[in-house]
């Protein structure tokens, strides 16, 4: 598609409960970025992918939050056991280039932990 | 770590007037710089970008300024609208990984 598609637009859990998030890229793009963001409106990168394969992972907290692009499925970002302070809009991205290339977003998925 | 530092937070204009957000960055590796609009509930639409080969790009009203030797760019709307009120997010990403590197967002209000 020519947009970055994802879903859900909201999602409540629970605490301790496990959510779930979906990005399908826009097509012909290689590259794929998930972002955090919380109420004060700053970005936290969390990660990206170059086709399957994670690219830069260093935002991660890897205890509770996994993420995957697999070929012919959307990509896409998971909590286990969510916290109070994941509560927060994820934003998927997509590029077509490593570098120097424009950064395309989704509409955002909006994540309230209860 | 902050790595871009955006300023001001907030800023309110009145309509046809010039609107001035600017960015500072630490990092000499960053080599493309891009300016986000965010409207409330939407994701950060692509605005305009410049490279660091460039001192001014201009589209339409949206101007960037870019100062290599100061690490400083910056955003001018020109004849600022009450269409134009919305958040404005400058980035910057560097030539060995594609992920961005985003300021805190300026607030932008256009009073008619």
């Amino acid at each position: 598609g020519e947009e970055v598609a994802q879903t859900p637009k909201h999602l409540v859990r629970g605490e301790g409960q496990k959510a779930k998030l979906y990005c399908a890229p826009i097509k012909g793009h290689s590259y794929v970025f998930w972002y955090q963001q919380v109420l004060k409106n700053e970005f936290k990168f969390l990660i990206s992918f170059q086709n399957e394969n994670v690219f830069d992972e260093t935002g991660m907290p890897k205890e509770r939050f996994s993420a995957k692009c697999l070929p012919n499925s959307p990509c896409s970002l998971e909590i286990q056991a969510t916290k109070l302070e994941d509560s927060a809009v994820y934003f998927c991205a997509s590029s077509q280039y490593q570098n120097r290339s424009p950064i395309y977003f989704g509409e955002g998925s909006w994540l309230t932990v209860v | 770590q902050q790595q871009v530092k955006q300023s001001p937070q907030s800023l309110i204009v009145q309509k046809g007037g010039i609107s001035i957000i600017n960015c500072a960055y630490e990092n000499t590796a960053f080599d493309y710089f891009p300016w986000y609009q965010q409207f409330p509930g939407k994701g950060p639409a692509l605005l305009i970008a410049i490279r660091p080969d460039v001192s001014e790009k201009k589209e339409g009203r949206f101007t960037i300024s870019f100062n290599k030797s100061a690490k400083q760019f910056s955003l001018h709307i020109m004849d600022s609208q009450p269409g134009d009120s919305a958040t404005y997010f400058c980035a910057a990403s560097a030539y060995n990984n594609n992920d961005m590197r985003f300021g805190a967002g300026t607030r932008l209000t256009v009073k008619p």
